[in-house]
């Protein structure tokens, strides 16, 4: 899988939109771009995932450039409970096809 | 859809006792799942690849007498972590993947502590 880099950390204010960037220049044709969130002490929990094309679901938006070199996620009304780290992942999703989590952002949400 | 769920959510043993953990795929059929530990502080790391009747692979540094993987059904792996120590003591993972590819989603993980 492609290597992706992050910031280590990012603060946000309640309510706010949240912007988090992810930079993944050597993913291939092939690869989804997934993220992950963490809360503390629970599994990983899935948010979107997208190929070329932007996404929204109910939890968040991905933006994804048109090279596909990098993307953003965006939580658009930032709560407390978003708090949490969040891994952005290139994954081909074939069958046997294994994630590697980098140290993602921790996103803090603050009153 | 799409749940993981993981069996215990904690465990605390002796030294050199077993400890064995189940993740089961509640609403789909998982040819694949996967086994993670994670460190405080630390990333997720992978440890084996979870082949449904079939032996498991291991990532390079576990194990494989020490972590005993099964995967006797489509919804249903278990890990068991022999003779356990101090060390050993982690957050572990379970994840799956649907038959069919596509996205893997995660179990609420098991903490383990070994005295």
């Amino acid at each position: 899988d492609a290597k992706t880099t992050q910031p280590p950390s990012m603060d946000c204010a309640e309510g706010r939109a949240a912007n988090l960037p992810c930079n993944h220049s050597t993913i291939s044709g092939n690869e989804y771009v997934y993220w992950y969130r963490q809360i503390h002490s629970q599994g990983p929990q899935y948010i979107i995932h997208g190929l070329k094309n932007n996404e929204t679901n109910e939890m968040a938006s991905l933006i994804i450039t048109e090279d596909r070199k990098s993307s953003t996620l965006i939580l658009p009304h930032a709560t407390l409970r978003d708090t949490a780290v969040y891994y952005c992942i290139a994954d081909n999703t074939g069958t046997a096809s294994k994630l590697t989590f980098g140290t993602g952002t921790r996103l803090q949400v603050t009153l | 859809g799409a749940v993981v769920s993981q069996h215990p959510s904690w465990v605390i043993c002796k030294s050199g006792t077993s400890v064995k953990i189940e993740c089961r795929s509640l609403d789909f059929q998982a040819t694949t799942m996967f086994w993670y530990r994670q460190f405080p502080k630390q990333s997720l790391m992978l440890m084996a690849t979870s082949n449904e009747g079939s032996k498991a692979t291991y990532e390079q540094g576990v194990e494989k007498d020490k972590f005993l993987i099964n995967h006797a059904s489509l919804t249903l792996s278990t890990l068991t972590v022999t003779s356990a120590h101090p060390e050993d003591s982690s957050f572990y993972i379970c994840s799956a993947r649907d038959w069919g590819g596509g996205t893997q989603y995660f179990g609420p993980g098991t903490r383990l502590l070994v005295l």
